[in-house]
């Protein structure tokens, strides 16, 4: 069972509307969460990073946000513009096979029309 | 400044060829991650390196996998016997420090197929 896991899997919104991607993951120890935006083709790029104390963090137009009581995040993007197409990965610090690594969902794919 | 580069970009083999995906990383990062992603997956650990050493190997996926980075700076990540399971893109990125509290940078990644 993957231990990040995404909803939904794919997105179709208007361009200029606000959507929210989900992020629930049953990692632990957890030390801290991250949100990726990956273009086609491309590496993912940084978002945010938010460790355990913290509730909410902005980049811009990207709002994410964490809960580790029920180990729930969200990312919430603003007036979305077309370059925002792209996919959307949650990734977990956590303990793994006996050491912390990055442990990656497997992506919310968002297409914004114009 | 340049960022993580990755060679080459596409790379076709045939079932049970030997390849080479090369990573240049950011100049400066000790660190260094190579990721297996399947389509329409997140990206999978493989190896990590702190200078020339793999700290953390375990998510190899077996034998026929095995990375360098003889110098501490450019890694390979080499198949042997490559099978059609093996096709993916091969992500690679580089930290200042261990990536759990680092920023990590990725490459564009090597699309692999085997045919």
């Amino acid at each position: 069972k993957n231990q990040v896991e995404q909803s939904p899997q794919s997105l179709i919104i208007l361009e200029g509307k606000n959507c929210t991607l989900q992020c629930n993951y049953t990692v632990s120890p957890f030390s801290n969460l991250r949100w990726y935006k990956q273009d086609t083709g491309r590496g993912p790029v940084s978002l945010t990073i938010m460790t355990f104390s913290e509730n909410t963090k902005s980049n811009g137009r990207y709002t994410a946000t964490l809960d580790a009581d029920t180990k729930q995040s969200s990312l919430h993007i603003t007036a979305s513009q077309l370059s925002d197409s792209a996919s959307y990965i949650c990734v977990v610090r956590g303990w793994m096979d006996s050491s912390y690594k990055l442990i990656f969902g497997s992506g919310t794919r968002l297409l914004v029309r114009p | 400044g340049a960022g993580v580069s990755q060679t080459p970009s596409n790379k076709v083999t045939e079932k049970g060829k030997y390849v080479e995906l090369r990573c240049d990383p950011i100049s400066g990062h000790t660190a260094l991650y190579w990721y297996r992603q399947s389509l329409g997956q997140g990206p999978e650990f493989l190896i990590y390196f702190q200078g020339t050493g793999a700290a953390d190997d375990s998510g190899l996926p077996n034998d026929r996998f095995f990375a360098v980075r003889p110098e501490g700076s450019v890694s390979t990540l080499k198949i042997q016997r490559t099978e059609r399971g093996d096709s993916a893109v091969y992500l690679c990125a580089s930290s200042t420090g261990e990536g759990g509290f680092y920023e990590q940078y990725f490459g564009p990644g090597t699309r692999l197929t085997v045919t």
